[in-house]
């Protein structure tokens, strides 16, 4: 059974600087790793969606990895601003269904 | 295009009731799947239909039901609620034929908040 996991819970951190969110998942037949992003009481808008095949992808100022050997991906956040707070969640695509991580919930103080 | 729509947006029952919740999916999307949001579960996978057929189902009860539409609408239903069914529900949608299919992005909708009394 897939597990999820997402560290840091909770982050911080001033305006400007460039941080990293981590995921890492227990089972490496997963066939893309996506990244979404959830404010309050909304629903989630998708970030990026890694492919099985692929090590990485890039949208703006996000940068996500994918390392299936070592079950890990992480997604790298340029210059935060007080708009990317929010909660960020991964999720491994398995064969049935997407196995999300409990999140993480940032906090950019302007 | 128009996103995912969720209808309705808040609902409050009572236990022993039962309730309906809507998703009409991206003009164009087949694939509809649903999960259910918790403060201690998290996110969980309910149900995936694609093509008025599902295709997967999550590890819940029976009380938990749906269906999906011609048109790709999806409903689904809960009866006999218990205030463990308080949650967010939300609703995916993707244009290929499912999860499982390396290149499909999942794209929610606001979700229903269901509060039961």
């Amino acid at each position: 059974k897939q597990e999820v996991t997402q560290i840091p819970a909770a982050l911080s951190v001033p305006e400007g600087e460039n941080l990293v969110l981590n995921c890492s998942f227990t089972d490496s037949a997963i066939y893309n790793l996506q990244w979404f992003r959830q404010d309050p009481g909304k629903g989630l808008t998708s970030l990026l969606l890694i492919q099985s095949s692929q090590r990485e992808q890039t949208s703006g100022r996000l940068n996500a990895s994918l390392d299936k050997s070592s079950g890990r991906s992480t997604l790298y956040i340029a210059a935060s601003q007080p708009g990317d707070s929010a909660t960020y969640l991964c999720a491994g695509a398995g064969r049935r269904a997407l196995t999300f991580g409990s999140g993480t919930r940032l906090q950019v103080q302007p | 295009k128009a996103g995912v729509t969720q209808t309705p947006r808040y609902l409050i029952k009572t236990r022993g009731q039962q309730v309906t919740l809507s998703c009409s999916p991206i003009s164009g999307h087949r694939s509809v799947s649903w999960y259910q949001q918790t403060p201690g579960q998290g996110l969980q996978f309910l149900f995936e239909y694609f093509s008025e057929t599902q295709r997967n189902k999550g590890n819940f009860p029976g009380r938990f039901s749906g269906r999906q539409f011609s048109n790709s609408r999806s409903e689904m239903n809960v009866s006999t609620l218990e205030l463990g069914d308080s949650a967010l529900y939300l609703c995916a949608s993707s244009s290929g034929r499912g999860v499982a299919r390396g290149t499909d992005t999942q794209y929610f909708g606001p979700g229903t908040r269901l509060t039961v009394l």
